[in-house]
């Protein structure tokens, strides 16, 4: 158990709907990174956020956004879906700004139909 | 963007044999890390280089950090059935934030 917390762990919805993932990091971890994983692009960095600050970006899409809450969760809001959007989403913590030795959830399954 | 060139895509090799992969970019990289995913899983990290020729082990796995900087491979001796998954190579580029850029992966299948 790597000690972060993705939820739901699978979640299936129509195109141009929106939807929330959530990720809990490990105690003590402020950096939260997101990643997509499609079986053709591997692990995509979308987007990090250090103590509630975004910090760096990726590949995000703007139809994509995300927060850092005080007490450190984050959420990914993806909306107006498309079916190209459809993957598995990480979450990843770490205890610093600049992380390496990243430990991460065991994913959000999105589905979209 | 930078990229990671991870080869083999997949590998399916006979319990106990030996296996090697590697991952290569033309950019230069100041750390190197290997990641697995198991079916159903989030990426674990098991070896992390930080030095150009570093070789560094963890059990059956060996892992070395080139000399150039812009590749790294990882050996995995004795294969067995819980070795089966998804390898990734990581690193962090000299100079930027320091976010991880993964490959694309290599899986792996063990025929018992």
């Amino acid at each position: 158990d790597s000690g972060v917390t993705q939820t739901p762990k699978h979640l299936i919805t129509a195109t141009g709907q929106r939807v929330t993932l959530r990720c809990s990091p490990r105690s003590g971890d402020l950096s939260v990174y997101w990643y997509q994983q499609s079986l053709d692009q591997g692990l995509q960095f979308l987007i990090q956020y250090y103590n509630g600050e975004e910090r760096a970006k990726g590949n995000i899409l703007e139809r994509f956004s995300a927060q850092q809450f005080p007490d450190l969760h984050s959420e990914l809001n993806l909306s107006s879906l498309e079916l190209g959007d459809s993957a598995l989403y990480f979450c990843a913590s770490g205890p610093h700004g600049r992380d390496e030795k990243l430990f991460f959830g065991s994913g959000t399954q999105l589905s979209v139909l | 963007g930078q990229q990671l060139n991870q080869s083999p895509q997949s590998m399916f090799i006979q319990e106990g044999e030996d296996v090697s992969m590697n991952c290569t970019s033309s950019s230069i990289f100041n750390t190197w890390l290997w990641y697995k995913q198991d079916p159903g899983e989030g990426p674990v990290l098991l070896i992390a280089l930080y030095k150009a020729g570093e070789l560094t082990s963890n059990g059956r796995l060996t892992a070395q950090f080139g000399i150039t900087r812009k590749d790294s491979f990882l050996n995995i001796s004795a294969s067995i059935p819980s070795d089966v998954g998804i390898y990734f190579c990581a690193g962090v580029l000299g100079g930027s934030q320091g976010n991880l850029i993964f490959g694309k992966g290599t899986k792996l299948s063990v025929k018992p």
